[in-house]
C-alpha cells in the first residue's frame, strides 16, 4: 500500500489568484497517477490521467504535472474562480486499484 | 454510454443491524468494480474489488464483505453494523482509464 501524501490539507484562495498543491508519493511503483475533483454532494470527477514522467496535461486553467522519479504530482490552479472550490484528490493507480491521498480542500472566496 | 449507479443515497442504521449497499453498472460488460470509503476526516479508501461473477478481494480487514452476484451488480454487506461503520461509501468503476463513481451512499451507524 503507497502512502500518498497531499499537502496543505486546506488552502484558501482569492478569486483570480492562481495556486497550487503536491500529492507525493514514496514509490513509483504504480501504472498512473490520478487527479480527481470532488464536491461536496457529488461523485469525484476525473482531471488528469498521467502515466510518463514529465508528463504534463491541461484542462483549462487546470494543469498538473508528474515526477515519477522524485515522487511528486503538482495541480495547478491559474486564476482560481468560485467554482473551483472543492477537494482535490490524488491517486496513484495500481493497475485499476485507486489508491487516494486524503486530498487538498480549495476555498475561493470572490 | 457507461453509467454507475449506487443506492440508497443515505442510510441511517442502529448499531448491530444489517447493511445492504448496491451498485450496477449500464454500457459495459465484464466491469473492474470498487468499493472505497470516506471515514470522518480521512481519505478514500479501499475496502474490495473485484474482476468478475463471484472473484472479491478484500484490502484491508473489516466487518464488511462484498458479493458480485452478477457481471454488473456489485453489493457491499454486513451482518451487523458498528459505529465505526459510519462514512461515505463509493462504488466506481474503473476500465483502466479513469475512474467512474456512483453518487455514494452516506451510512451514519447510531
Amino acid at each position: 500500500i503507497l502512502n500518498v501524501e497531499q499537502s496543505p490539507q486546506s488552502l484558501h484562495v482569492q478569486e483570480g489568484d492562481s495556486t497550487n498543491f503536491t500529492c507525493s508519493f514514496p514509490s513509483s511503483n504504480f501504472y498512473a497517477l490520478h487527479w480527481y475533483r470532488w464536491e461536496t454532494a457529488k461523485s469525484p470527477e476525473a482531471l488528469f490521467v498521467m502515466t510518463l514522467n514529465g508528463d504534463e496535461k491541461k484542462k483549462g486553467r487546470i494543469s498538473a504535472t508528474l515526477n515519477t522519479k522524485e515522487g511528486y504530482s503538482y495541480l495547478y490552479i491559474k486564476g482560481s474562480q468560485p467554482e473551483d472550490s472543492a477537494t482535490y484528490l490524488c491517486a496513484p493507480d495500481s493497475w485499476g486499484k485507486l489508491q487516494f491521498g486524503a486530498g487538498t480542500q480549495v476555498v475561493v472566496t470572490p | 454510454s457507461q453509467t454507475i449507479h449506487q443506492w440508497p443515497a443515505t442510510l441511517v442504521q442502529p448499531v448491530g443491524s444489517p447493511l445492504s449497499l448496491e451498485c450496477t453498472v449500464e454500457g459495459t460488460s465484464n466491469p473492474n468494480l470498487y468499493w472505497y470509503r470516506q471515514a470522518a476526516g480521512r481519505g478514500l479508501q479501499l475496502l474490495f474489488y473485484s474482476v468478475g461473477i463471484g472473484q472479491i478481494s478484500s484490502e484491508v480487514p473489516q466487518n464488511l464483505s462484498a458479493s458480485r452476484p452478477q457481471d454488473r451488480q456489485f453489493i457491499l454487506s454486513s451482518k451487523k453494523l458498528l459505529l465505526s461503520d459510519s462514512g461515505f461509501y463509493l462504488c466506481a468503476w474503473n476500465p483502466n482509464t479513469e475512474a467512474f463513481f456512483g453518487q455514494g451512499t452516506r451510512l451514519t451507524v447510531v
